[in-house]
């Protein structure tokens, strides 16, 4: 299985929900990422995840709060989003390194989050 | 500021025309470099990847790439390109194994 998957596909939420997001991974790969991506911009690094810890914030808002229950699953709970915040949210994975570094990544589709 | 730079943002090109997108980077270290295609709905594909050895890498679906460290570049070719190449390509490095950096896109067209 080479395949990240993210559900759900799309989701439109207001101002006060609470939602969230989730991936999945089975290539036994121990570092997952999430990024933002933008109508034709590149997607924008917000967290990573080595080993189950958190190893990299990029200065993320706390209205999104990511949780990594184990190797597999990734999770980024939205709370009281903006309608700024509505993008392609993708999440990625790939081999880690005790280090915490970087390898190459593989990516899921993403969900498309939409914020009234 | 450190980056990775894509100049041509949008490219159009009729069907068996040559390909080269450009991909700088500006910094030293250890790289790793990386280009990801994004086709219309659908999520990122790695096309292809340059961690050592030959700089001359080549990838899925006819795709090439070389890294030039003189040049600090790392430009994507293909010889002849088709209709289903139509997406957008993003160049990607990884420095020093701890941070990771996209370039902004290049949109490519290609016309029937």
């Amino acid at each position: 299985d080479t395949e990240v998957t993210q559900t759900p596909k799309h989701l439109v939420m207001g101002m006060t929900n609470k939602k969230s997001l989730k991936c999945e991974q089975h290539m036994g790969h121990r570092a997952m990422y999430w990024y933002k991506q933008k109508a034709k911009k590149p997607p924008e690094l917000m967290f990573v995840y080595s080993y189950e810890k958190l190893s990299i914030n990029e200065s993320v808002p706390s209205r999104f709060s990511p949780e990594c229950p184990n190797s597999s699953l990734l999770n980024l709970h939205l709370h009281a989003l903006q309608p700024e915040d509505s993008a392609l949210y993708l999440c990625a994975s790939s081999q880690g390194s005790s280090a915490g570094g970087f390898n190459e990544q593989f990516f899921g589709p993403g969900t498309r989050l939409t914020v009234l | 500021a450190q980056s990775v730079s894509q100049h041509n943002h949008h490219v159009i090109l009729s069907e068996a025309a040559s390909l080269e997108l450009g991909c700088n980077y500006s910094y030293g270290g250890t790289v790793n470099l990386f280009w990801y295609v994004q086709y219309p709905g659908q999520h990122l594909q790695l096309l292809l990847k340059y961690f050592s050895g030959d700089p001359l890498v080549k990838g899925i679906k006819g795709f090439e790439a070389e890294f030039i460290k003189s040049k600090f570049s790392f430009n994507l070719r293909k010889p002849s390109v088709q209709w289903s190449d139509t997406a957008e390509y993003f160049c990607a490095v990884i420095r020093n194994f701890n941070k990771f950096y996209f370039g902004s896109g290049t949109k490519l067209n290609v016309k029937p």
